[in-house]
């Protein structure tokens, strides 16, 4: 399967500034996620990078808060903006390859600690 | 939109004997059901899926039953070991677009030696 790289592994930042999320794929696929698993819980889905054009998001999640660009197939970001204590969390990037039918695999995370 | 409840939140059980994690979804239209499993600090994997036109899957010591018309799913693990001890997750979602999934809340099984 794909082998997914997120960088960075981990950061401790500060309140109202933002950090930028990096997931590259080794390969092309067809579909990339960013999720969120805050501590001790579920993941839950922030939105699909699409291709070439703006990212679809979940209720709850807004363009502003959390930007995403997915410039080619291999590659997207997740931007979490202007961060709050409550934005500590796990960022996930999953993927499926080849058919949006395919199970998902996800990255290692970006686990975020905001003071 | 789909909601899918996971019981029970944890789970202890003496090594070799068997777990069994059930879900329920609450979309009908849901025909893919993955379960993954997470180490501490570790990515969610995938350790086994269904598809609705099946009602039940095995690998090994993992099987997972699926009852449409119940809209529920279970995830059963036979002769457990110490290395099963993680957080397991079950998902709900369309083939349509299997990556945008609906987790449960995750169950923590702890495997006694």
């Amino acid at each position: 399967s794909a082998v997914i790289s997120q960088k960075p592994s981990r950061d401790i930042c500060q309140r109202g500034t933002s950090l930028t999320i990096q997931c590259q794929v080794d390969s092309q696929v067809t579909m990339m996620f960013w999720y969120r698993q805050q501590p001790g819980q579920s993941l839950t889905l922030i939105a699909t990078a699409n291709q070439g054009s703006e990212a679809t998001y979940e209720s709850g999640f807004v363009i502003d808060k959390f930007p995403i660009s997915r410039p080619n197939l291999t590659f997207s970001t997740l931007t979490v903006s202007n961060m709050s204590p409550e934005d500590s969390s796990i960022y996930l990037c999953s993927v499926t390859e080849n058919s949006i039918s395919e199970p998902q695999h996800f990255g290692d995370g970006t686990r975020l600690s905001i003071l | 939109g789909e909601n899918v409840e996971q019981h029970p939140s944890t789970l202890s059980v003496q090594e070799g004997d068997s777990a069994v994690i059930k879900c329920t979804y609450s979309d009908s239209a849901s025909n893919y059901f993955p379960w993954y499993k997470q180490e501490l600090g570790k990515r969610p994997q995938l350790i086994i899926d269904i598809r609705s036109n099946v009602g039940e899957k095995k690998d090994q010591r993992i099987a997972v039953t699926l009852n449409k018309t119940a809209k529920h799913f279970s995830l059963h693990i036979t002769e457990t070991q110490p290395e099963d001890s993680a957080v397991y997750f079950c998902a709900a979602s369309r083939t349509t677009n299997a990556g945008k999934s609906t987790f449960g809340d995750g169950t923590t099984l702890t495997v006694k030696p």
